[in-house]
């Protein structure tokens, strides 16, 4: 079963404004990621926020992480048109859990 | 340095065939997953590896198998395949436990008619 979910499943945007998408999940976790799949593409990892954080920065995005509401957000600034991607959560869980669960992603358009 | 790879990109099967789907990755990670990915669905993982010599069963693991005889390579075969198996296939790699950052290899697009 999931358990992250991303909101909204598609985002349209003009070039140059900012995006925000947003990822909740049900269970505890060690960390959430953030990953990026251009069309016919792998998916490419983005940022990574541990649980223990509450932000973290990493070139145009920003990540939130709000373990008592169970959310976070992916901030993009400044968008450019190459950032036309679905980007999904995943959520990573330790001990004998070896493996991340993926949301089903939103899908952001930026139109020149 | 070409991180993870699959082949083949593209297969059409018939109902019934077989075939065994490659992932190599040369970056020395211990751990190693076979994702499907559907419209709407998400990723959903089917099998993962956490080394080499070990496999275990992930969220949908009917009707797959697979084997990590070697620490870089991990197979996905279909033995007997169904059209419900039409998928895209990802394979990934980790070099720590399931929840550090996983890097993916390019896809299979399989179609099973």
């Amino acid at each position: 079963s999931q358990q992250g979910e991303e909101d909204p499943q598609a985002l349209s945007i003009q070039e140059g404004e900012n995006a925000t998408m947003n990822c909740s999940y049900k269970t505890s976790i060690n960390n959430l990621q953030w990953y990026r799949q251009n069309s016919g593409r792998g998916l490419v990892h983005l940022i990574l926020i541990r649980s223990n954080e509450r932000e973290k920065h990493s070139g145009r995005l920003r990540v939130t992480l709000d373990t008592s509401k169970k959310s976070s957000s992916l901030l993009i600034t400044a968008s450019r048109a190459a950032d036309t991607a679905s980007y999904f959560c995943a959520t990573g869980s330790g001990g004998s859990n070896y493996k991340l669960t993926f949301g089903k992603g939103t899908l952001l358009t930026v139109n020149p | 340095n070409a991180g993870v790879t699959q082949t083949p990109k593209f297969r059409v099967l018939k109902t019934g065939q077989s075939m065994t789907l490659l992932c190599a990755q040369d970056m020395n990670h211990e751990y190693m997953y076979w994702y499907r990915q559907d419209p709407g669905m998400g990723l959903r993982l089917i099998h993962y590896s956490v080394g080499e010599g070990t496999t275990a069963k992930g969220e949908v693991p009917d009707g797959y198998n697979v084997s990590r005889l070697k620490k870089q390579n991990f197979l996905l075969g279909l033995e007997s395949a169904a059209p419900s198996q039409t998928s895209v296939y990802f394979c990934a790699s980790s070099l720590l436990a399931g929840s550090d950052t996983q890097y993916f290899g390019p896809g299979t697009r399989l179609t099973v008619l």
